[in-house]
């Protein structure tokens, strides 16, 4: 079964753009998180989506956005780069469902984002 | 307030030795608690969880894990280190909302 896979794997945006990010969940899983990575501020929780629905979100700026599809992959938008937004971006699926006991998460691999 | 401390940021270990790598966490009832392995460039791989029952947890790779919950702890251990073991570890917390927290790593090194 594959894992879960995020697009593109490196990006370079300059300051003041907008960029998309993309996440397809391991097949049959219907959780979706994103999670920021940098070096100063270690890994940070984004948004979970489950079934189309943002189920929670962490404390970022609405610059920060996502949405799921029906088919369970994920996107996530960042408008008006700054250069702090620097960072590798990471996706996690889950099988069960939130708030169940064995709820696991299963990481892709990221997406660096440089903004210059 | 929840969290998870993980006390050291770099730890060297010789091909062949005992591995314990620390995590603390600060929660107000029954944890979940995980531990995750990255290697440079990469995500995250989930080497070991605790939801309930036995202490002593085993994972993949050779891990294992021990529940404390009179010492707040989850120490991560290997009795015999691989040079491929050596990449950044994280602990993590699943809070009361289901997000995981983490902890700030422990990058850990493996001498030949």
């Amino acid at each position: 079964k594959a894992g879960v896979t995020q697009t593109p794997r490196y990006l370079i945006k300059t300051r003041g753009q907008q960029v998309t990010l993309s996440c397809s969940p391991i097949s049959g899983h219907r959780s979706v998180s994103w999670y920021q990575q940098t070096p100063g501020q270690g890994l940070q929780f984004l948004f979970e989506y489950f079934s189309e629905t943002q189920r929670n979100k962490g404390n970022f700026p609405g610059r920060f956005s996502g949405r799921q599809f029906s088919n369970s992959r994920s996107e996530m938008n960042v408008s008006t780069l700054e250069l702090g937004d620097s960072a590798l971006y990471l996706c996690a699926s889950s099988l069960t469902l939130p708030g169940q006991g064995e709820y696991e998460q299963y990481f892709g691999p990221g997406t660096r984002l440089t903004v210059t | 307030a929840q969290s998870v401390t993980q006390p050291d940021i770099h730890i060297t270990v010789s091909e062949g030795a005992s591995l314990e790598l620390r995590c603390n966490y600060s929660y107000g009832a029954t944890p979940y608690l995980f531990w995750y392995v990255q290697s440079p460039g990469q995500g995250l791989q989930l080497l070991l969880k605790y939801f309930s029952g036995d202490t002593l947890v085993q994972g993949i790779k050779g891990f294992e894990a021990e529940f404390k919950r009179s010492q707040s702890s989850f120490n991560l251990r290997k009795p015999s280190v691989h040079w491929s073991d050596a990449a950044e570890y994280f602990c993590a917390l699943r809070d009361n909302t289901d997000k995981l927290i983490f902890g700030t790593g422990t990058r850990l090194q493996v001498f030949p």
